[in-house]
């Protein structure tokens, strides 16, 4: 079955504790891409990467860090977490340079930072 | 640069009536247009998209959009809603193949019996 995954789905940590969220694809697809949720504030790009060792800054990059080693694996890195950083996280995937755009989004990983 | 402006953050909608759910979007180049639904503790997924051709297109679960090049519109709509369809929609644009899409703020879209 085609999917994005993510773990952990919940995460509850402290200020300070550096974490690391995994996303992973079975697709194939080139780009990857993080965004966070907030209400009313809709979705917004952390991160993207359009293929191996390539990583550029989305419209919130600010606290976070991305590694893209290899084609199905995407983890955020956040080295020192602050309050401001609780939200819903959301990994995406889809192919490039063809005719379908579809992202296919993982399932969500819920952080709370205290 | 491209933004796209979803002009109600909750929608009320008696089950079985129509809905139409509007987004509006800024570019000054051709663009691609995409809605996406999140069901409760759900990811989003795919309802429609429009990349060329007919200005309407028809996506999942009875769902449609128009394309508007002259009110730089895409909005969204059903005919009859049903409970399942409580979600939050959001709409995006991307203006080539390969650069980033840029969401909505969200439409939450609230079915009453």
């Amino acid at each position: 079955e085609a999917q994005v995954t993510q773990n952990p789905r919940y995460l509850i940590t402290v200020t300070g504790k550096k974490l690391t969220v995994t996303c992973s694809q079975n697709m194939n697809h080139e780009y990857m891409s993080w965004y966070r949720q907030d209400p009313g504030l809709g979705l917004r790009q952390i991160y993207y990467s359009m293929n191996v060792e390539v990583t550029d800054k989305g419209d919130v990059p600010e606290g976070y860090k991305v590694s893209r080693k290899e084609k199905r694996n995407f983890p955020l890195i956040l080295e020192s977490p602050s309050p401001n950083q609780t939200s819903l996280y959301f990994c995406a995937s889809r192919q490039t340079g063809g005719a379908s755009y579809e992202q296919y989004f993982g399932p969500g990983t819920r952080l709370t930072v205290t | 640069a491209q933004s796209v402006t979803q002009l109600d953050s909750q929608v009320p909608v008696f089950e079985e009536a129509p809905v139409e759910l509007r987004c509006n979007y800024s570019s000054s180049v051709s663009v691609y247009l995409f809605w996406y639904v999140q069901y409760p503790n759900q990811g989003l997924q795919l309802l429609l998209k429009y990349l060329s051709g007919s200005t309407l297109v028809k996506g999942i679960n009875g769902f449609e959009a128009e394309f508007n090049k002259s009110q730089t519109s895409f909005h969204l709509r059903k005919p009859s809603v049903h409970i399942s369809d409580t979600a939050e929609y959001f709409c995006a644009v991307s203006v080539n193949r390969d650069d980033k899409i840029i969401f909505g703020k969200g439409t939450r879209l609230h079915i009453l019996p």
